[in-house]
């Protein structure tokens, strides 16, 4: 079965432009998650959809972020426009029933983004 | 609001030798639920465990044991006879209360293991 992927691994843009992420989640995992990890620091809840609905967005930065999860399958996340302190590493994980305590969330291998 | 701390920022150690990674929460939940992910170099979170808050037995798996402390509020990961491919980020973090889809992680532990 394959795990969570996300593309691309790497992207390097300029302060201004336009980035937009993917993540494929596990097959049949309702539950869509995207986390942020800043430079040294801790790994940061975003958003939280449940199928195409977003459950909780409680942690987007601001409104340059927007998420979107068409169809309940992939998720794109796209900086518009983007900042520096935007840079940083960003996971997307899924799970089956993000609704039980015992759920696992499952995370892809991040997109690392540099903005210059 | 919830907090995980992970204090060690980097642990060198040598092949074989024992090594625990500290990881202390903060939370108003009274369910809620502590789980130990795994980075290594190509970059993915692994998940090791995860123990809710009503279990505090002691958890072995192969070299790698958890000691959950609820009086301390303590989460620990130990690895016993330490292996170069043991090398990686280890992140502690909780979930709980309304939102058991929000996980809060620590900083994470960079763990170096040399032959």
């Amino acid at each position: 079965e394959a795990g969570v992927t996300q593309f691309p691994s790497h992207s390097v843009i300029e302060k201004g432009q336009t980035v937009t992420l993917r993540c494929d989640p596990i097959s049949g995992h309702d539950n869509l998650y995207w986390y942020r990890r800043v430079m040294g620091k801790e790994i940061k809840f975003l958003l939280h959809f449940v199928k195409e609905s977003k459950q909780d967005e409680s942690g987007m930065p601001n409104n340059r972020f927007l998420a979107e999860r068409t169809g309940g399958t992939y998720s794109t996340l796209k900086v518009q426009p983007a900042e520096l302190e935007d840079s940083g590493v960003y996971f997307c994980a899924s799970s089956q029933d993000g609704t039980l305590p015992t759920d696992t969330q499952y995370f892809g291998p991040g997109t690392r983004l540099t903005v210059l | 609001a919830q907090k995980v701390t992970q204090a060690q920022t980097e642990i060198s150690v040598v092949e074989k030798e024992d090594v625990t990674l500290d990881c202390v929460y903060e939370t108003r939940d009274t369910t809620y639920y502590l789980f130990w992910y795994k980075q290594p170099p190509s970059g993915e979170l692994v998940f090791l465990i995860r123990r809710n808050s009503f279990d505090e037995q002691n958890e072995i798996s192969g070299r790698y044991s958890w000691n959950f402390q609820k009086s301390t509020s303590s989460f620990n990961f130990t690895i016993t006879a330490s292996q170069v491919v043991d090398s990686a980020v280890y992140f502690c973090a909780l979930s709980g209360g309304t939102s058991y889809g929000k996980l809060t992680f620590g900083q994470g532990t960079i763990l170096t293991v040399h032959p």
